[in-house]
């Protein structure tokens, strides 16, 4: 298994550009998520999804758009770059049991920059 | 905002020593999660304590939980340089949609 994967490992934007980080994952996960982290900030998470088709808002939903076609792919869209964004990108995944919690697998990161 | 915050935010020890991490938080969870990241790299799931567990080991991994405390500890025992790494805590809260909450970290270094 390749586990989860994010693509690309970098990028470098102009404030106002848009793009697409790419997530996948090959372990039939229904959970998959986002999150930014800043320095001593923590993880926070952006946008989260239960499932094909279903997706919801985290903690810093404003900027980014999220879809959910497959249960392999999360893409996440920045829609017009700020340098607030900013950071480094992870994705993921995990099986989703309600009522249940289970150990999530993270993407190596896409670390992004705003200028 | 974050539920849980650990504390140090960082540590520093010699190879050998013994490491404790500690993690606290505000409101009643169904369990805790710690999770280790090396540098430049993702977060990589350690254990997990439910919330009528007091105590957990794994390896040279041992975790405590005191929910009347609202805290868990993480220590390491005998560590190792290649432990250097950054330590986070993960509540998630009881009911709700069950999505863990990250703290800041605790960032540990080993000095071999």
């Amino acid at each position: 298994n390749a586990g989860v994967t994010q693509t690309p490992k970098f990028q470098v934007l102009k404030t106002g550009q848009s793009m697409t980080l790419q997530c996948a994952q090959d372990m039939n996960h229904e959970y998959m998520s986002w999150y930014r982290q800043d320095p001593g900030m923590g993880l926070r998470l952006i946008h989260y999804s239960v499932g094909a088709g279903i997706t919801d808002q985290g903690e810093v939903p404003n900027g980014y758009n999220v879809s959910r076609s497959t249960t392999e792919d999360f893409p996440l869209r920045l829609l017009s770059a700020a340098p607030s964004q900013t950071s480094v990108y992870f994705c993921a995944s995990r099986l989703y049991r309600p009522g249940h919690y289970n150990e999530q697998f993270f993407g190596p990161g896409t670390r992004l920059t705003v200028l | 905002s974050q539920q849980g915050e650990e504390d140090p935010q960082a540590l520093s020890i010699q190879e050998g020593e013994n490491a404790t991490m500690n993690c606290s938080y505000k409101t009643s969870i169904n369990n805790l999660q710690w999770y280790r990241q090396n540098s430049g790299r993702g977060l990589v799931h350690l254990i997990l304590i439910r919330s009528n567990e007091r105590e957990k080991h794994s390896g040279r991994l041992r975790v405590t939980l005191d929910t009347s405390k609202k805290s868990s500890s993480l220590l390491i025992t005998a560590s190792r340089a290649a432990d250097t790494a950054s330590y986070f805590c993960a509540t998630g809260a009881s009911g709700g949609s069950y999505i863990p909450t990250f703290g800041r970290g605790t960032s540990l270094i080993v000095h071999p």
